[in-house]
This record gives C-alpha cells, sequence and structure tokens, in this order.
C-alpha cells in the first residue's frame, strides 16, 4: 500500500492525558499536512510541512499542540493535556508539490473521556 | 474557517439519475479540488481544476469553474449506490499558504 498511513486509526484517552499520532505520507510527497475534522463539518486546516520545516500554522493549533517531521519523512502530532474538545478525526495528507493534489490518510478518531 | 459552501447540505436522488452539487467560496484561488468521503473514513481526491481552467471531465464527473461568481459545479452522471458519500469542496488560495480550506459537504444519498 503506498498511500498516506496514519496510526493509530482510534484513540480513546482520558481528559488530561497526552495523546501522539503518526503519519507516514506516499514516499515522494515533499508536503505533508494535518487537518482536524469534527462530525459534520469539513476538513480545517492545522499545520503543514515542506520536507522537515513547518511552514505554517493555524490558529486552531493551540499551544498544547505540536507537530514534527524530524526528517522529512513521517511526522507526528502530540496533543498535551487533552480536553474533550479535541474528540475529532485528525487527518494527515501529503501532496508533491504545490498546487497539486493532496491525499489524505484514513485519519485518527480521537475521543476524549 | 470554512471558505467553501456547499449546496445542496444533502441530496437524495434514484441511482442512474443525475446528481449536481454546487460550491461558493469568498476569496481568490490557485486551484479547486473535490472529495469524497464515506461514513468515518479518510477523504478520497476525486478531481483538481486550476484558476484558469473552466471545465475538467473524469470518468462520471465533470467539475466546472466560474472564478467571477466564485463558483464550482460537481456533477456526478448515471449515479450508484456506491456514490453514497458527503462530497466536499476544497480552495487552495494564491500565495505561497498550502493549506486547503474545506466547505461543510453536501451528504448525497442514492437510492438503489
Amino acid at each position: 500500500d503506498t498511500g498516506v498511513s496514519q496510526d493509530p486509526r482510534h484513540k480513546i484517552t482520558k481528559r488530561g492525558q497526552n495523546v501522539t499520532f503518526r503519519c507516514d505520507p506516499i514516499s515522494e510527497h515533499n508536503r505533508l499536512y494535518w487537518y482536524r475534522q469534527t462530525l459534520g463539518q469539513g476538513p480545517e486546516f492545522l499545520t503543514y510541512f515542506q520536507n522537515e520545516a513547518q511552514l505554517e500554522k493555524s490558529r486552531l493549533l493551540s499551544d498544547r499542540f505540536s507537530a514534527e517531521r524530524p526528517k522529512g519523512s513521517f511526522s507526528t502530532l502530540e496533543i498535551q493535556r487533552t480536553e474533550q474538545g479535541d474528540s475529532a478525526m485528525y487527518l494527515c495528507a501529503s501532496s508533491r508539490e504545490l498546487n497539486t493534489e493532496a491525499f489524505f490518510g484514513q485519519g485518527t478518531r480521537l475521543t476524549v473521556v | 474557517s470554512q471558505q467553501g459552501e456547499e449546496d445542496p447540505q444533502a441530496l437524495s436522488i434514484q441511482e442512474g439519475e443525475n446528481a449536481t452539487m454546487n460550491c461558493s467560496y469568498k476569496t481568490s484561488i490557485n486551484n479547486l479540488q473535490w472529495y469524497r468521503q464515506n461514513s468515518g473514513r479518510g477523504l478520497v481526491h476525486l478531481i483538481l481544476i486550476r484558476s484558469n481552467e473552466r471545465e475538467k471531465h473524469s470518468g462520471r464527473l465533470r467539475v466546472t469553474l466560474d472564478t467571477s461568481k466564485k463558483s464550482s459545479s460537481l456533477l456526478i452522471t448515471a449515479s450508484r449506490a456506491a456514490d453514497t458519500a458527503s462530497y466536499f469542496c476544497a480552495t487552495k488560495a494564491g500565495g505561497g499558504a498550502d493549506g486547503l480550506t474545506f466547505g461543510k459537504g453536501t451528504h448525497l444519498i442514492i437510492q438503489p
């Protein structure tokens, strides 16, 4: 499978705990994106990387959120001190270059209880 | 914030009929993309149309773009039960910013 891969697919955590998600993009894609989607809404942009550089962050990305892409390949998204409002589907996407199609993974569904 | 607004929010048609969904946006764009999402799953890329293009086809899909009206439409011809899904338009702004801005989607139901 050469698509975008996300792990885990589902995560249930208690409020206040930290969680980390992983995304493996399509191998030749140098751009990687994180989005968040809540029920009944379209995805909302969080941040993106070009290779290992984080080039843009949305206002939605509070201080409790941090994303990394240390070697320009896979990326992690960490949420510290989770809140119930963080419950959502977290989607990762990658694209080959600027202004081209973005391909999405299956997402990680986070439930904070 | 959501730039795109899909219309209608929900659409139910009989198998074999054509389905048309519309998308309006607010700011100038580099391109507009349509995605499909089955319940609880990731998004599947359908088609990308650039700001200097007016129409694109892919199989049973036809997308139009009217930059003067800041609108796009997605036509699915000869619909099938498997087309049941949510459809989103996403816009890519001009300049260096690279994130997509999505609408809330149209939920399409194909009745067998």
